[in-house]
């Protein structure tokens, strides 16, 4: 079955120092791929997308996911995070463009960070 | 309007009531799109629409779900006889046309008693 998975459920990471979540997906095509993040209260806010071409995609806020194909990821990196950081991603594939038999986004379960003081 | 937005943003049913939970895209966005999330869960693709018409409705859970979106704006997802499982947040999402980026809406936190 067509899937994404995100392996951390929470993750603790002091403010200042790096991060990287984890996110693998199971499709025969070349994926449309997504990072999106959820506040307490809002909607979910589009990160970060990759569609084709350069492997290394930029987002807002200072995040970045690298597309690995070999290794079916699309992980979320930040250098430094800031408090305002603490929230739950979400890495989401477009099933359309990967032969999925629905239309519409498959999601991850999530990931909650937490950032320590 | 600036974004997408749903209404209510929370509704409290009885077990067996029929629900309407409203959603008004980004203006001019061809697509769009109903989610359901369940708590501690990441969001479940329902169905979609392009303008007015219903492209693919087989994430709906069930018959007693339905959606429509008559003058290719306004969504409005009903849920008949609710039942307690259906307590969820249900999430509207547009895209300026299938296939590029979704932008969501806060969402309807549905609450069935």
């Amino acid at each position: 079955a067509q899937s994404v998975t995100q392996p951390d459920i929470h993750i603790t990471v002091s403010e200042g120092a790096s991060l990287e979540l984890r996110c693998n997906y199971s499709y025969g095509a070349t994926p449309y791929l997504f990072w999106y993040v959820q506040s307490p209260g809002q909607g979910l806010q589009l990160l970060l997308k990759y569609f084709s071409g350069d492997t290394l995609v930029q987002g807002i806020k200072g995040f970045e996911a690298e597309f690995k194909r070999s290794q079916s990821s699309f992980n979320l990196r930040k250098p430094s995070v800031h408090w305002s950081d603490a929230a739950e991603y979400f890495c989401a594939v477009d099933h359309r463009y990967s032969g999925g038999g629905a239309d519409g986004l498959t999601f991850g379960k999530g990931t909650h960070l937490i950032i320590q003081p | 309007g600036a974004g997408v937005s749903q209404s209510p943003r929370y509704k409290v049913a009885k077990r067996g009531q029929d629900v309407a939970l409203r959603c008004d895209p980004i203006s001019g966005h061809v697509s769009l799109y109903w989610y359901r999330q369940a708590l501690g869960q990441g969001p479940e693709f329902l169905t979609y629409f392009n303008y007015e018409a219903q492209q693919d409705k087989s994430g709906l859970p069930n018959d007693r779900f339905s959606a429509e979106r008559p003058e290719g704006s306004i969504s409005t997802l009903t849920i008949q006889r609710t039942e307690q499982r259906d307590s969820a947040m249900y999430r509207c999402a547009s895209s300026s046309i299938a296939g590029e980026t979704q932008y969501f809406g806060p969402g309807t936190r549905l609450l069935v008693l």
